[in-house]
């Protein structure tokens, strides 16, 4: 089983739409992010946290929300999707007393219609 | 706002043959990382460079990262097929722990 779970892993809806994305982990690690991936442009940072009380906004937080529900569990809201909001999502996890390294999950495959 | 960039984008190669992706960045930086991503797949790590003259080594892939020059490179020695995939180097600022990537290099080793 992986450390870094990411469901659903393809999910296509429709504009207006909320969905969530979930992510959990077995890692034991303490920060979690959630990243988007979109053809040729790198992955950016939509929000992070690096304990269940602490959450932040990363560089394109708009649109978006998330929840922290436990250590292990970090997930991602689309409260009203909207095409340009198709991508790629990825969770990772950190060890905030280790390197630095993230472990990412699988992915997300978005689609909004 | 600290800018990575990576060049080249693209890159085609044959299969035995050598070369080098080049990572900059735009501020100060002692941390930097190289991911792998093969196609439709997640990230998975190669590398953690955590100072100035870090060289690590795996395979036929070594990296190396110059803090002053601002710069990390990955070099691929007698590239094979199975390295196809796309690179992205990530650097971590300074008090910020949140890391800006690169925007990939998609290396294709041709037979």
């Amino acid at each position: 089983d992986a450390d870094v779970t990411q469901t659903p892993r393809n999910r296509i809806t429709k504009t207006g739409k909320r969905i969530m994305l979930e992510c959990s982990q077995t890692k034991g690690h303490d920060r979690m992010y959630w990243y988007r991936q979109d053809p040729g442009l790198g992955l950016q940072l939509i929000y992070y946290s690096f304990d269940v009380k602490d959450i932040n906004k990363g560089e394109i937080s708009d649109g978006y929300s998330v929840s922290r529900q436990a250590q292990a569990k970090f997930s991602l809201s689309l409260e009203s999707a909207i095409p340009n909001q198709t991508a790629l999502y990825f969770c990772a996890t950190e060890d905030s007393k280790r390197t630095g390294e993230l472990f990412f999950g699988e992915g997300s495959r978005l689609t909004v219609l | 706002e600290l800018k990575v960039e990576q060049n080249p984008l693209f890159l085609s190669m044959q299969e035995g043959k050598n070369y080098t992706i080049y990572c900059n960045y735009s501020t100060t930086s002692d941390r930097l990382y190289w991911y792998r991503q093969d196609p439709g797949k997640s990230l998975e790590s190669l590398f953690v460079l955590l100072s100035n003259g870090a060289v690590k080594q795996e395979g036929r892939l070594m990296a190396s990262l110059d803090t002053k020059a601002r710069l990390s490179t990955l070099h691929i020695t007698a590239a094979v097929h199975d390295l196809s995939a796309t690179y992205f180097c990530a650097v971590e600022p300074p008090s910020n722990y949140k890391l800006t990537f690169g925007k990939g290099t998609l290396l294709t080793v041709n037979p």
